[in-house]
């Protein structure tokens, strides 16, 4: 069955400081894994895209890495500001998972204080 | 990218009653989704609005309770039928755009919270 599970569930740090969120996949076979961040009352918005050939991909302060051969994907946000407080989610393509393949992780919830 | 607004936002209802929420894109889409998105779980696909025919719905989820239209490329409506204290959520409108289905990129709209009294 095609799982997504991330890492923490939840995660509270102060401004200006880095994080780190975690998404493990089974999802067979792998076409490519994304990152959305969904503000509080809005919609998941996407971040980044990874291939299967990507290893990090940039996109401002945040970097997403991806490991295929152990099916393991990172975010890590630098410098994190209070607009970063938001949930983010994991979204693995894949073959068998709903709309067209696609498994969602439940997320991290990410809070920035001041 | 894609801009998707759904309408209502929010509502209260009561017990046994309907409502339909509506999302309208900005722009033509091929695919239209709708989601539920309830607290602490993973947005759950609860069917795929096709344009001019009946709905797609995944397992657990029928058209009896979630009848769905889509009668253009822009616009759909989800409708939650006879609600119960159970259907209290956040249901989420989604589109992919043309030449897009290799990227999976879905575009979603705000958001409808459903609170079920």
């Amino acid at each position: 069955k095609n799982q997504v599970e991330q890492s923490p569930q939840s995660l509270i740090i102060l401004e200006g400081k880095n994080c780190t969120l975690q998404c493990n996949y089974t999802v067979s076979p792998f076409s490519n894994l994304r990152w959305y961040k969904q503000d509080t009352g809005r919609g998941p918005v996407s971040l980044t895209i990874m291939t299967f050939s990507e290893n990090t991909k940039s996109n401002g302060r945040y970097t997403a890495t991806l490991d295929a051969d152990t099916k393991q994907s990172s975010l890590h946000i630098t410098a994190s500001q209070l607009s970063d407080s938001a949930s983010y989610i994991c979204v693995v393509r894949g073959e068998g998972g709903g709309a067209d393949g696609l498994t969602f992780g439940k997320g991290t919830h990410l809070i920035i204080q001041p | 990218s894609a801009v998707i607004s759904q309408k209502p936002s929010r509502d209260i209802c009561q017990r046994g009653t309907s409502l339909t929420i509506q999302c309208q894109v900005d722009s033509q889409v091929t695919m239209m989704f709708w989601y539920r998105q309830q607290p602490g779980q993973s947005l759950t696909l609860i069917a795929t609005a096709n344009q001019g025919s009946e709905a797609t719905y995944e397992s657990g989820f029928v058209i009896d309770k979630f009848p769905i239209s889509r009668p253009n490329l822009t616009f759909s409506t989800l409708t939650v039928s006879n609600m119960s204290p159970e259907d209290s959520s956040i249901y989420l409108c989604s589109a992919r755009k043309p030449g897009t289905t290799n990227t999976g990129e879905l575009f979603f709209g705000e958001g409808s919270r459903l609170t079920v009294l």
